[in-house]
């Protein structure tokens, strides 16, 4: 069965720390990726997807995520953290359908 | 103007009402979708159609139904609410390869 896992529920970082979530995936070939956030009360925003090609993708606001077939992983890494960047994460995998991974939420210590 | 809107965008009510809740979309897209979200659980498909006159169970269908009045619209109805299905609902469409959410409806059954 298709599955996206996020092993992180809660993590939190410091303003200026860098950043990654974990992501994986478990599919009988290679899905197209996603990762989008949703700020408190928000909506869903996309922040960078995979489909095919360079393994590092480059998003929105200043994230990037690595795709690693070898580990069927898909992090979502982003250098300098931002208060603005306390959110819930979601990573999603699409076969025939749209799975989600469980979430991570992040927190920004000043 | 927002591509895909919701209404209401909250919503409480009581146990055993009927309640339903509207998706419109302005991108032209065939396929439609109904997620909810839980914390932890990250979004479930509840409902998909691929157009008019093709509509589909996803994961957690028991207990909604849902009808594709035109190829903007996709209504999703609980026809007696219950205090298990409080929770925020998102309706997508998809277009190439990547879904396209609106902006939730957070239910509340007491």
């Amino acid at each position: 069965a298709q599955s996206v896992t996020q092993p992180d529920i809660h993590i939190t970082v410091s303003e200026g720390a860098s950043l990654e979530l974990r992501c994986n995936y478990s599919y009988g070939a290679t899905p197209y990726l996603f990762w989008y956030v949703q700020s408190p009360g928000q909506g869903l925003q996309l922040l960078l997807k995979y489909f095919s090609g360079d393994t590092l993708v480059q998003g929105i606001k200043g994230f990037e995520a690595e795709f690693k077939r070898s580990q069927s992983s898909f992090n979502l890494r982003k250098p300098s953290v931002h208060w603005s960047d306390a959110a819930e994460y979601f990573c999603a995998g699409a076969g025939n359908m749209l799975t989600f991974g469980g979430g991570t939420r992040l927190m920004v210590k000043p | 103007d927002a591509d895909v809107t919701q209404t209401p965008r909250n919503r409480i009510t009581k146990t055993g009402k009927r309640i339903m809740l509207e998706c419109s979309q302005t991108k032209g897209h065939d396929r439609m979708y109904w997620y909810r979200q839980d914390p932890g659980l990250g979004l479930r498909l509840i409902y998909y159609s691929f157009d008019v006159k093709d509509i589909n169970k996803g994961e957690i269908s028991d207990g909604y139904s849902v009808s594709r009045q035109a190829q903007a619209k996709f209504s999703l109805s609980l026809e007696s609410a219950i205090p298990n299905q409080t929770a925020l609902y998102f309706c997508a469409t998809r277009g190439g390869n990547e879904q396209f959410f609106g902006p939730g409806t957070r239910l509340t059954v007491l």
